[in-house]
């Protein structure tokens, strides 16, 4: 079945870039999401990209996707403590239902 | 938009007892799911609905649990009886089904802990 596999930490000094990686083994995914979920709140979607991009950028977020590879990242420029919380990757292929990675715990530290 | 509102934001039960959750989807939407979340097994999709219809119940771990959606607007998620191994933090999270881009809208979830 559809994997989507993520490294479960990462630290970084406040100010810093933050590069948090996903890769997936569906070639028929079509949307590709990162959410965010904050301690104690459910998910909350980030961003998104369709599968025939291979860039969106959105304020401090830039995601990257590499279609050959299936490989998605999302980049934070100039991290702040308040993006400290963990990441999840998804996607959606020929189902719509979509496939979460474990998600990255992303600690912001001065 | 109130968003998905689930009820109660945490439980405390002893084994054996039942336990129901609920959640309120987002008005319009029409896709229903539950989820499981612990440490040791990430996020685990447990059952959704179509149009308040069961599609893919794999995901349940037992009989012993089980899921109803009796209109659009609610769903429950009951475990009966509960065991300490089911303590996690249960989500509900809705979507519209048919367009291009659907993501999901979690609720703030419920904390279980089984005694």
């Amino acid at each position: 079945g559809e994997d989507v596999e993520q490294s479960l930490f990462l630290s970084v000094r406040e100010g810093d870039s933050s590069v948090i990686n996903c890769t997936y083994t569906d070639s028929s995914s079509t949307y590709l999401y990162w959410y965010k979920q904050e301690p104690g709140a459910g998910l909350q979607l980030l961003t998104y990209i369709f599968s025939n991009m291979d860039m969106k950028q959105d304020q401090r977020l830039t995601v990257l996707l590499n279609k050959k590879d299936k490989h998605l990242s999302l980049r934070i420029a100039d991290t702040q403590t308040g993006d400290s919380a963990i990441y999840f990757c998804a996607e959606t292929g020929g189902s719509y239902i979509p496939t979460f990675g474990r998600g990255t715990s992303l600690i912001v530290h001065p | 938009d109130a968003g998905v509102i689930q009820s109660p934001r945490h439980e405390v039960t002893e084994m054996g007892q039942e336990v129901t959750l609920r959640c309120k989807p987002i008005s319009g939407h029409n896709s229903l799911f539950w989820y499981r979340q612990t440490m040791m097994r990430g996020l685990e999709l447990l059952i959704y609905f179509n149009n308040n219809v069961p599609i893919d119940d794999s995901g349940m771990p037992e009989d012993r649990f089980s899921a109803k959606m009796p209109n659009a607007s609610f769903s429950t998620l009951k475990i009966q009886p509960s065991e300490p191994r089911d303590s996690a933090v249960y989500f509900c999270a809705s979507s519209h089904r048919d367009r291009g881009v659907s993501p999901l809208h979690f609720g703030n979830g419920t904390r279980l802990t089984v005694t």
